[in-house]
């Protein structure tokens, strides 16, 4: 059972449309983190976010952390096919020292 | 150039001989893991290590081992392989562990692609 639930598992959207992508669990985390994975690579950090409410945004990419620390969302404003990749959620839940949970993954596809 | 190298990127082997996939990051890291990545499931985490001769189990540890002798080195090990490891591994390594301070970034290989016939 995945402790992080990810939703949707694909999304395909046009150039220039924007996109949510969800991590949610009914688990406290201390942390959690959003990468990017591209084919035949490892994924790559995005961003962290610790604080229950926080809010970051990396260029046209924002990030929510929920009030609880229970759940994230990732928001891409005007995709660009650049933005294409495996989206994953990763968080250490809370008490645990080393044991970090990953989602399933976001498959997002934006076509020109 | 900081990175974490994994050997062998791809091998076809069969049941029960034993293999070993290295995993070496360049950037004096404490904590290492390794996942293995399944189609609608994600990563999972198989075993972890804070430290030098510190390792823990993750998820799904079963079918595995690890050492971690050196800070640099944490290799995986599976004694009797079997057809349901085939699948994508990758090692990661961050600094210290994940809770100190909160959300330390982790730094991937590029994969080991593994098919147990």
């Amino acid at each position: 059972t995945q402790l992080l639930e990810q939703s949707p598992q694909f999304l395909s959207i046009q150039e220039g449309e924007n996109l949510t992508v969800y991590c949610n669990s009914s688990s406290v985390f201390s942390s959690l983190q959003w990468y990017r994975q591209e084919p035949g690579e490892g994924p790559v950090l995005l961003v962290t976010v610790v604080t229950g409410g926080e809010v970051k945004k990396l260029k046209r990419l924002t990030f929510q952390f929920g009030d609880a620390r229970k759940d994230s969302s990732l928001h891409i404003t005007a995709a660009q096919p650049g933005d294409t990749g495996l989206y994953l959620c990763a968080g250490l839940p809370s008490g645990s020292w080393g044991k970090l949970q990953f989602g399933a993954g976001t498959q997002v596809v934006v076509t020109p | 150039e900081a990175q974490v190298t994994q050997n062998p990127r791809y091998l076809i082997t069969v049941t029960g001989k034993k293999l070993t996939v290295t995993c070496s990051q360049n950037m004096n890291h404490e904590y290492m893991s390794w996942y293995r990545q399944d189609p609608g499931l994600g990563l999972r985490q198989i075993y972890y290590s804070m430290n030098v001769e510190v390792t823990d189990k993750g998820d799904v540890p079963e079918g595995y081992k690890v050492s971690r002798k050196e800070k640099r080195n944490f290799p995986l090990i599976l004694e009797s392989p079997s057809p349901n490891q085939t699948s994508l591994y990758f090692c990661a390594s961050s600094s210290v562990g994940p809770s100190y301070p909160a959300g330390q970034p982790q730094h991937f290989g590029d994969g080991t692609r593994l098919s147990i016939l």
